[in-house]
């Protein structure tokens, strides 16, 4: 079946640790990558995105996530986290699919940041 | 702010009622998209609009329905309502309805209990 697939359901880390959240996908041909993220009692924030080229991306609040096709992976990555990092990330993938866009998330990864 | 506005922000309701949550999308967009939250599930696709016409069905339970007004607003209707349907719905929105490069984003979401 096509998935979405976040290993990590929650992680703990120190402050300044650095962070790897690995995200795989199942689906074939051309699609579009994104990571979102929800801050406690928030709504979804889009992190970064991928769609073409540069296979490594640079989002906000010093995330970056890197597009492997052949590993169908888009792990997210930032050399040192802070407490205010703490909240759930979530993969998605947009495929187009009979003339639309249908954006399917992973089950997400809650991370939680230690002082 | 997204600028996907969602109305309302918490809602609390009987079982076997119905409620209405609205969605105005970002200026400019044309596709609309709900979704359901829930510990249980996870992140939901429920359906796509896009400039009035229905164009993707997701997990949308049939008590579930929606439509796209001519001014591009949305509503989700929700009826009979059960305890499961305690969840957090998000609009989200995007410019167009397909081709890569689209990027989606989310409302606020409405919190609704069912008690």
């Amino acid at each position: 079946a096509q998935s979405v697939s976040q290993h990590n359901h929650h992680v703990i880390l120190s402050e300044a640790a650095s962070l790897e959240l690995g995200c795989n996908y199942s689906y074939g041909g051309t699609v579009n990558l994104f990571w979102y993220v929800q801050y406690p009692g928030q709504h979804l924030q889009l992190l970064l995105k991928y769609f073409s080229g540069d296979p490594l991306v640079k989002g906000i609040k010093g995330f970056e996530a890197e597009f492997i096709k052949s590993k169908f992976s888009f792990n997210l990555r930032k050399p040192s986290v802070q407490w205010s990092d703490t909240a759930e990330y979530f993969c998605a993938v947009n495929r187009e699919s009979g003339g639309y866009n249908k954006l399917i998330f992973g089950a997400g990864t809650r991370l939680a940041v230690h002082p | 702010d997204s600028g996907v506005t969602q109305t309302p922000k918490h809602l609390i309701t009987a079982t076997g009622q119905r409620v209405t949550l609205r969605c105005s999308p970002r200026s400019g967009d044309l596709s609309v998209y709900w979704y359901q939250q829930s510990l249980d599930q996870g992140l939901q696709f429920l359906i796509q609009y896009y400039n009035g016409e229905e164009r993707a069905k997701g997990n949308i339970l049939e008590r579930f329905s929606a439509q796209q007004f001519p001014d591009l607003h949305s509503e989700l209707n929700l009826s009979s309502l059960e305890l499961g349907d305690s969840a957090l719905y998000f609009c989200a929105s995007s410019r167009s309805g397909t081709g890569s490069g689209n990027t989606i984003y989310f409302g606020e979401g409405s919190w609704l209990t069912v008690v």
